[in-house]
């Protein structure tokens, strides 16, 4: 992997279903993996940032599980809501460099 | 509100000219980070500083450049602009290698 890629690219869930989104990033030069959440015509959102291998966070129904070996993250949103509509994006930092995925955009449906 | 200022938020001007933007990041943080995100790109990291010195240059033409200040106020010139430099310009602020706050970002028009 050259490139942070996230997928899949776009997401329709129904409200209550649990989902999870991957986050793919050079596993060499790395420092930090961040995962933001992004609201159309608001700010991206800090939602975590990461370290070391084997790293979980949680914050409320959304969590997220680090793998710096293999260069993947996994974010998971348990009983969606249609408040969690967003785009959810990712960011390798290298030692000198931010990189950002192009977002996995979730819907979700009432 | 995430406590990091932009200003303006927005702006219109023709090519060939020079903008500043400006950002004020939150009390206490020493990092400004600028990116970009046109129309059909994603987030594009440009540069980074840590209290007054650069730290990192990202996909950031010569034709921009950037500086902070001793009271970590940063400020991002862009000049000779192009059509193609229209795009929402963020910054963010923060610590090490924690988390970034963005600011509300200043859309930049070039007609």
């Amino acid at each position: 992997i050259l490139n942070v890629e996230q997928s899949p690219q776009s997401l329709h869930v129904q409200e209550g279903d649990s989902t999870n989104f991957t986050c793919s990033f050079p596993s060499s030069n790395f420092y930090a993996l961040h995962w933001y959440r992004w609201e159309t015509a608001k700010s991206p959102e800090a939602l975590f940032v990461m370290t070391l291998n084997g790293d979980e966070k949680k914050k409320g129904r959304i969590s997220a599980t680090l793998n710096t070996k293999e260069g993947y993250s996994y974010l998971y949103i348990k009983g969606s809501q249609p408040e969690d509509s967003a785009t959810y994006l990712c960011a390798s930092r290298g030692y000198q460099k931010v990189t950002f995925g192009t977002g996995t955009k979730l819907q979700v449906i009432p | 509100d995430s406590g990091v200022t932009q200003t303006p938020k927005h702006l219109i001007t023709a090519t060939g000219q020079r903008v500043t933007l400006r950002c004020s990041p939150r009390s206490g943080d020493l990092s400004v980070y600028w990116y970009q995100q046109s129309l059909d790109q994603g987030l594009q990291f440009l540069i980074h500083y840590y209290n007054g010195e650069e730290r990192a240059k990202g996909n950031i033409l010569e034709r921009f450049s950037a500086q902070q200040f001793p009271d970590l106020h940063s400020e991002l010139n862009l000049s000779s602009l192009e059509l193609g430099d229209s795009a929402l310009y963020f910054c963010a602020s923060g610590a090490g290698v924690d988390t970034q706050y963005f600011g509300p970002g200043t859309r930049l028009t070039v007609l």
